[in-house]
């Protein structure tokens, strides 16, 4: 069965970084799109940046353009988030979800990884 | 960039009701849009795709209409383990969510 598991959250001063994993299974990760999706606590979902099966194209969301690369090493099955000059509204648990076909929905996710930036 | 707005905010109902739920987009989504659901401390998980197809193993009690600016997830009748937060997606040219419906028991 899919299985995708987050890890690297913590809690992050203001202007530190921060990298995140992803480690996918049951699927053939190199097959696919894979996702960053976050939710700020008590609030809704916002998509972060997308990878394509082959990593030849990424996408960023506005709010984490220039600080945020998404990454992956099909080798490995595993997809990364490395995250630079993390700002307390970056706080939130992510999630790493994966491309449902060659459509940009989400057909299934990670438990998520809580992201705390504070001084 | 495309903004999903749904309605109502909150959907208090009892089991056995219908419930309607809406997502408005700022402009044309086609049909290029999904329903998920999310429970508390649980990852969303994907009901409907593009408007109206319902995702492998979703009961048929859950159905999506629409296309264009206005989409509808609908709930037949509802049962227990559907009470949690409902959020729309699109993925025309981008990728954004609306801001979730809650379905709370009345």
């Amino acid at each position: 069965q899919v299985q995708l598991v987050e890890s690297g959250g913590g809690v992050v001063q203001p202007g530190r970084s921060l990298r995140l994993s992803c480690a996918a299974s049951g699927f053939t990760f190199n097959n696919y799109g894979m996702h960053w999706v976050r939710q700020a606590p008590g609030k809704g979902l916002e998509w972060v940046t997308v990878i394509s099966y082959d990593a030849s194209n990424k996408y960023y969301a506005d709010s984490v353009k220039g600080r945020f690369t998404i990454s992956r090493d099909n080798s490995k099955n595993t997809l990364y988030l490395q995250m630079n000059s993390l700002r307390a509204e970056d706080t939130a648990v992510y999630y790493c979800a994966k491309q449902y076909d060659d459509l940009n929905y989400f057909d299934y996710w990670g438990q998520g990884t809580l992201v705390t930036v504070s001084s | 960039e495309i903004v999903l707005t749904q309605s109502p905010a909150t959907l208090s109902l009892s089991p056995g009701e219908r419930a309607t739920l809406s997502c408005r987009a700022s402009q044309s989504v086609s049909s290029y849009l999904a329903w998920y659901q999310q429970k508390p401390g649980q990852a969303p998980r994907l009901l409907i795709y593009d408007a109206s197809n319902r995702a492998t193993g979703i009961p048929a009690r859950f159905s999506g209409s629409g296309s264009g600016t206005d989409f509808t997830l609908t709930i037949s009748s509802l049962e227990a383990e559907d009470f949690a937060v409902y959020y729309c997606q699109h993925r025309n040219n981008w990728l954004s969510f609306g801001g979730g419906t809650k379905v709370e028991i009345k």
